[in-house]
């Protein structure tokens, strides 16, 4: 099956730094997704990507799509504490199929 | 709409039990799917459904099954429970059509232990 590279796998963050996690494939996407799930709650979509090199932005967040199809970066400015928790990147299983996978997510916690 | 309902949130089982996880939605989706977590491991598909009757395997479907029948209600059932299925289960259901099927909406989780 296909390979969903996703890093880093966790990492420690000031408040107000800028964060950026990314995901790698070996094979070409026709979707890019980014989830976040909060400590005991399902995952939530934050951003969807369709075509190579759109760049997207929510709030804090942006994500770009990569011009090959087969890598997506996920940045947030100026992390708050509510940033707390797992962000998944995902791709689409073909269009009209209603299936995802998934990547081991990025794991954001407060630097003590 | 209360969205993907899930039930039970927690439970225990010992080996070889059977038991069914509930999984409700009032958005009327069409598309329904089944994951489990694992720490470190990220989702994992088990099994999906892209209507009412018709259900299809996912990358992990053994020892799992499920039933579609109505657009509602996507019950995931363990046949026998094994501790390799210790993990938390995720429902979630997405509406029909290009673009609108990306957006997933998952349900709160049930914790499952198999002692």
């Amino acid at each position: 099956g296909q390979q969903l590279n996703q890093s880093p796998q966790s990492m420690f963050i000031q408040e107000g730094e800028d964060v950026s996690m990314n995901c790698t494939s070996s094979s070409i996407f026709n979707t890019w997704l980014w989830y976040k799930q909060d400590p005991g709650e399902g995952p939530v979509l934050l951003i969807a990507l369709y075509k190579a090199g759109e760049l997207t932005s929510n709030g804090r967040l942006t994500a770009q799509f990569g011009i090959t199809r087969k890598d997506s970066f996920l940045n947030i400015s100026a992390y708050i504490p509510s940033d707390v928790g797992i962000y998944f990147c995902a791709w689409q299983l073909g269009t009209n199929s209603g299936k995802s996978t998934f990547g081991y997510g990025t794991t954001l916690t407060v630097k003590p | 709409n209360a969205g993907v309902t899930q039930t039970p949130k927690f439970q225990v089982l010992k080996t070889g039990q059977s038991m069914t996880l509930q999984c409700a939605q009032d958005m009327n989706h069409e598309y329904m799917s089944w994951y489990r977590q694992d720490p470190g491991m990220g989702l994992r598909l088990i099994h999906y459904s892209v209507g009412a009757g018709i259900t299809d395997q996912g990358e992990v479907p053994n020892g799992y099954n499920v039933s579609r029948s109505t657009t509602e209600d996507f019950p995931l059932r363990l046949l026998s429970a094994a501790p390799s299925q210790t993990s938390v289960y995720f429902c979630a259901s997405s509406p029909q059509g290009y673009g609108s099927t990306d957006t997933q909406y998952f349900g709160p989780g049930t914790r499952l232990t198999v002692l």
